[in-house]
């Protein structure tokens, strides 16, 4: 399978720890997008990489918040001293630089924060 | 981007078309309609788009009114692996960041 890769699939942690999840995203794919989920919403976007630079961020990516992709492939994002309201589904997406071409996403690391 | 209204669930009978209805009265020349669906615990799936004219592909086809302002998306023989919550997007294309932006969806339920 080829698609987008995310890891862990699942995450438990407690209040106050830091956690990082990794995307690795569909080769070629210049392009990669971090969404958060909660429960009964759409995704909510959170970050946007081209190649090796962050180039948007949402309001909601607070400075707790932090994503990387030093390379221009795989990209990480960590949450620092995790609190309940952070207990999500991260979804990392990936699309090809060209005008208009979807998003296509991985299946997510649930986040459950006690 | 412009805001869509979807309803919130509809069902569908397993083999009949499902008609999935996106209303985006304020959709401007520049954008496009996406649509893409969740099935439970995986992530969002690509389905199709289009600017203005009808499309097809192997997953659906998506009809787009002339004046643009709804879409229509049709599932022509559903199956109970097409229970899931689709969400039409409409998304700006210019040559800057182009997220997606996703509302609350249709649920649809492919009963047997």
């Amino acid at each position: 399978d080829t698609g987008v890769s995310q890891d862990p699939r699942h995450k438990i942690t407690k209040r106050g720890q830091n956690v990082t999840f990794r995307c690795d995203p569909i080769s070629e794919h210049n392009r990669l997008y971090w969404y958060r989920q909660t429960l009964g919403q759409g995704p909510e976007f959170l970050t946007y990489f081209q190649n090796e630079a962050q180039l948007e961020k949402s309001r909601l990516l607070s400075d707790r918040f932090s994503a990387e992709r030093p390379k221009g492939s795989f990209s990480t994002l960590e949450i620092q001293r995790t609190e309940q309201g952070d207990s999500a589904m991260y979804l990392c997406a990936s699309s090809f630089p060209g005008t208009g071409s979807p998003l296509h996403f991985g299946n997510g690391t649930r986040l459950t924060v006690t | 981007d412009a805001k869509t209204t979807q309803p919130p669930s509809m069902d569908c009978a397993e083999g009949r078309a499902a008609n999935l209805p996106c209303n985006h009265s304020t959709i401007s020349g520049n954008e496009y309609v996406y649509w893409y669906r969740q099935i439970h615990s995986q992530g969002p799936q690509y389905i199709i788009h289009g600017l203005k004219n009808n499309e097809t592909n192997e997953m659906a086809s998506l009809i787009i009114t002339e004046d643009r302002k709804s879409s229509t998306l049709i599932l022509p023989h559903a199956t109970l692996r097409d229970t899931a919550v689709y969400y039409c997007i409409v998304r700006r294309l210019n040559t800057g960041f182009q997220k997606l932006v996703f509302g609350t969806g249709t649920r649809l339920l492919v009963s047997p």
